[in-house]
């Protein structure tokens, strides 16, 4: 089952701007997580934001998190080539639950 | 952060035979490890989630007299696709979860399954 929706589905900016991102998921949480998979290969993990925080930063990356809305968002600045890639959004609904995975966002950044 | 390896990285079977994928976790015990299923450009669908020494749990859906999970011990669970036919053709990813807060999960590199 999955559990968040991303949204954009798919996002196209030049290089040097900024990517947001956003999640939406239904239930409860304990922490959510972003990802970023390059084409065919395994999934990098991001960032972990827990429940009890609103924001987070790492390097060119910030994520924010609003549990009223059941929403986060992630943004990247300053955006590179190398930055094209699928970015999901996944959740740990409660204490020890797995990871489940939003949709994606398919985002690319032309130089 | 920790390392989850998988093997194969790729593999080509013919229908009707079987695969075994290998899941390790290369510097930490993990107590409990999740099989992935990725369909090209979508998402990760939990396929099922095993527990060492006891049996897997399958998510709705997932046939578990297909896909046989064997957690062993705590650094090594296996996925077989029994009688692989080409719609199980698929990207399968490992993932691996320690004992503590907040149960980050380590995801190996996937295995690009083709059934012919």
């Amino acid at each position: 089952s999955q559990q968040g929706e991303e949204d954009p589905q798919a996002l196209s900016i030049q290089e040097g701007e900024n990517a947001t991102m956003n999640c939406s998921y239904k239930t409860s949480i304990n922490n959510l997580q972003w990802y970023r998979q390059n084409s065919g290969r395994g999934l990098v993990h991001l960032i972990l934001i827990r429940s009890n925080e609103r924001e987070k930063h790492s390097g060119r990356l910030r994520v924010t998190l609003d549990t009223s809305k059941k929403s986060s968002s992630l943004l990247i600045t300053a955006s590179r080539a190398a930055d094209t890639a699928s970015y999901f959004c996944a959740t740990v609904p409660s204490g020890n639950t797995p990871l489940v995975f939003g949709k994606g966002t398919r985002l690319s950044v032309i130089a | 952060g920790a390392v989850v390896s998988q093997h194969p990285s790729r593999v080509i079977c013919k229908s009707g035979t079987s695969v075994k994928i290998e899941c390790r976790s290369l510097d930490f015990q993990a107590t409990t490890m999740f099989w992935y299923r990725q369909f090209p450009k979508q998402s990760l669908m939990l396929m099922a989630t095993s527990n060492e020494g006891s049996k897997a749990t399958y998510e709705q859906g997932v046939e578990k007299d297909k896909f046989l999970i064997n957690h062993a011990s705590l650094t090594l669970s296996t996925l077989t696709v029994t009688s692989a036919h080409p719609e199980d053709s698929s990207f399968y990813i490992c993932s691996a979860r320690g004992y503590d807060e907040p149960y980050e999960q380590y995801f190996g590199p996937g295995t690009r399954l083709t059934v012919t």
